[in-house]
This record gives C-alpha cells, structure tokens and sequence, in this order.
C-alpha cells in the first residue's frame, strides 16, 4: 500500500452523469494532485493543490470539478462528461518544501463514460 | 516542453537478462524520477536523482543521468518476470515543480 486510497476502483457513468472520485492520503503530505492517464498517452497534469489551495489547473475542461476541503483529501466532482473522458484517473501526493520530490500514488479509478 | 520521452516504447528480454530503458527531455532539469507502473494500478516511484548526480544505484536498478545530452537511462540486472510493467521516466523544471510524465516503456520479461 502506498498510503493513498482512491475510490471507487471502477466506474460506469452516462454522459448526463453525475459523480465524484475520491482520494485520501495517509502520510500527512501537503499536496494532491490528479493525473490522467488515457491510453498511447503520457500521463496529464490536471490539477494541483497545495496546503488546500489549487495552483495548477492545466486547461482542463470545466466538466471536471476539483475539491480539497483538506490536506488529506481529494475529490474530482464529473459532470456530463463525454467519451474521449474514459480513461484511469489517477490521485498523488507529495511533501513539497522537504526535499522530497517524489509523488505517491493511489491504484485510480477505471473510468468508463458511455 | 520539458516532458521525457522513453526509448524503447515496448521491450521484451528473457528473464535473468538486464533491462535498458532510455529517457530524453528537452530542457534543463532539477530533478529526474523514474516510476513503474503494473497494469490498471498506480505509479510506483523508483528512484530519483538530481541534476549535479551522475548515477545512482537501489538493488537492481541503476540510473545513469547525462545532462549534456539531456538523457537518462534506467538498467535493471537479472530481470524476474515480476519485472514485466511499463517504467516511466518523470522531470521537474525546479525543486518542487509539477513533475511531467512520459509515456513510457513497456517491459515484458518472457520466462
């Protein structure tokens, strides 16, 4: 395990859907971040929060819907998402400022937009 | 745009062969990770190392770091079949930056 847990595992949703990823992180870190990894493609930055507060938001469509109440954990709210969004979605946190770089991150959710 | 870029995209080995993997980026770096990545899972760090560093070491893998040609590789000695993943290579521009992905390799270790 490596301290970050995503849910669900799998997701089945419609393109008129509503739903929201889930992460949580176990080793006290002070940013999260979400990936997506779709495939023959490298894994997208599409946000970042630090200390709670987002200071990354790569061009992402506003259909995705980032949340951080606190340092511990993270949803992706989704709406109304279309089929090219089917992909893993992937939660990571780090310790920033500690000179500890390195990203943890959680098994993701499978999704599937139909 | 600073992102890595591996080589080979697929390899297959006999197990107890050594693996070599290949990464190029385009700018200067901080930092360079490699990850590994079990199918439908998450991404496992491996190893990191900076940019005044010219190799490092952790059990079977070594990473080799060469600036001047802005590449790295990644060996990993007498490969198991548990080996078979897909291995990522990650830069950060500065300490503390976004770390930007590849799309990485995919290992198959044939037993």
């Amino acid at each position: 395990e490596t301290g970050v847990t995503q849910t669900p595992r799998h997701l089945v949703m419609g393109m008129t859907n509503k739903k929201s990823l889930k992460c949580e992180q176990h080793l006290g870190h002070n940013a999260m971040y979400w990936y997506k990894q779709s495939a023959k493609k490298p894994l997208e930055l599409m946000f970042v929060y630090s200390l709670e507060e987002r200071v990354e938001n790569n061009s992402v469509p506003s259909r995705f819907s980032p949340e951080c109440p606190n340092s511990s954990h993270l949803f992706l709210h989704l709406h109304t998402l279309q089929p090219e969004d089917s992909a893993l979605y992937l939660c990571a946190s780090s310790q920033l400022w500690a000179g500890q770089e390195k990203l943890f991150f959680g098994s993701g959710t499978q999704l599937s937009v139909l | 745009s600073q992102q890595g870029e591996e080589d080979p995209q697929a390899l297959s080995i006999q197990e107890g062969e050594n693996a070599t993997m290949n990464c190029s980026y385009k700018t200067s770096i901080n930092n360079l990770q490699w990850y590994r990545q079990n199918s439908g899972r998450g991404l496992v760090h491996l190893i990191l190392i900076r940019s005044n560093e010219r190799e490092k070491h952790s059990g079977r893998l070594r990473v080799t770091l060469d600036t001047s040609k802005k590449s790295s590789s990644l060996l990993i000695t007498a490969s198991r079949a548990a080996d078979t993943a897909s291995y990522f290579c990650a830069t950060a521009l500065n300490r503390d930056d976004k770390i930007i992905f590849g799309k990485g390799t995919r290992l198959h270790i044939l037993p």
